[in-house]
């Protein structure tokens, strides 16, 4: 089974900050890895997809990036709608595995 | 617009078993693979089952392997999920959603698994 190690599991920043969340693969996933944001009481809300491939409607300030086994989710300039939950999800193999998740907070 | 509505939560007893349905509308159902994932109280995410489009194959994690049975009907666009010897680790809320990579999801609905 892959575990997915995500970090940091929580973080708080400002409006208009840039942040950075990294998953972490236990083998090449080979780009095969979503990102998801979930706000309270809400399912996952589809991000981004093959790693680095925008979901329709998500703004351009999430970005994705990574290959092998190290991949990271990118906001920039924070909006206060960003302050949520976030989860990568590989999809390279079965079982799925997600991350653990991050909390995203406003300082 | 896609849209997968669950039903069929709610308080179970430990050993007893429950069979949850995920409406889906929106799109062509029997074209996509089928899942369901659940997310515990504490908010981990776990892949629970997945069915292919046509239904013949099927997979499941060890944690809930000859317990769950996922399955569908194409005609009725509907997905299920049969759970049995139910724990009180599966207590989650649990949603379905499309393709193997889950890009829409449901809300979700809720199973306690608790005496």
């Amino acid at each position: 089974e892959i575990q997915m190690t995500q970090s940091p599991s929580s973080m708080s920043a400002s409006l208009g900050d840039r942040i950075t969340i990294t998953c972490q693969a236990t083998q090449d996933i080979v780009k095969n890895l979503n990102w998801y944001q979930q706000k309270p009481g809400k399912p996952p809300s589809f991000l981004i997809y093959y790693a680095t491939e925008l979901a329709e409607g998500v703004p351009s300030r999430f970005s994705g990036s990574g290959s092998g086994s190290d991949y990271s989710l990118t906001i920039s300039n924070l909006e206060s709608e960003d302050f949520a939950d976030y989860y990568c999800l590989q999809f390279y193999e079965f079982p799925r595995t997600f991350g653990g998740g991050t909390k995203l907070e406003i300082k | 617009e896609v849209m997968l509505v669950e039903s069929g939560g709610g308080l179970v007893k430990p050993g007893g078993s429950l069979k949850l349905s995920c409406a889906a509308s929106g799109f062509t159902f029997s074209s996509y693979a089928m899942s369901w994932v659940r997310q515990t109280p504490e908010k981990r995410l776990e892949w629970v089952a997945t069915i292919s489009s046509g239904g013949s194959y099927t997979y499941y994690p060890d944690s809930v392997k000859g317990r769950f049975t996922i399955s569908r009907d194409n005609a009725k666009n509907t997905l299920y999920l049969q759970m049995s010897s139910l724990r009180s680790e599966d207590t989650a809320m649990y949603y379905c959603a499309r393709h193997l990579t889950a890009d829409y999801w449901g809300q979700g609905t809720t199973l306690t698994v608790s005496s």
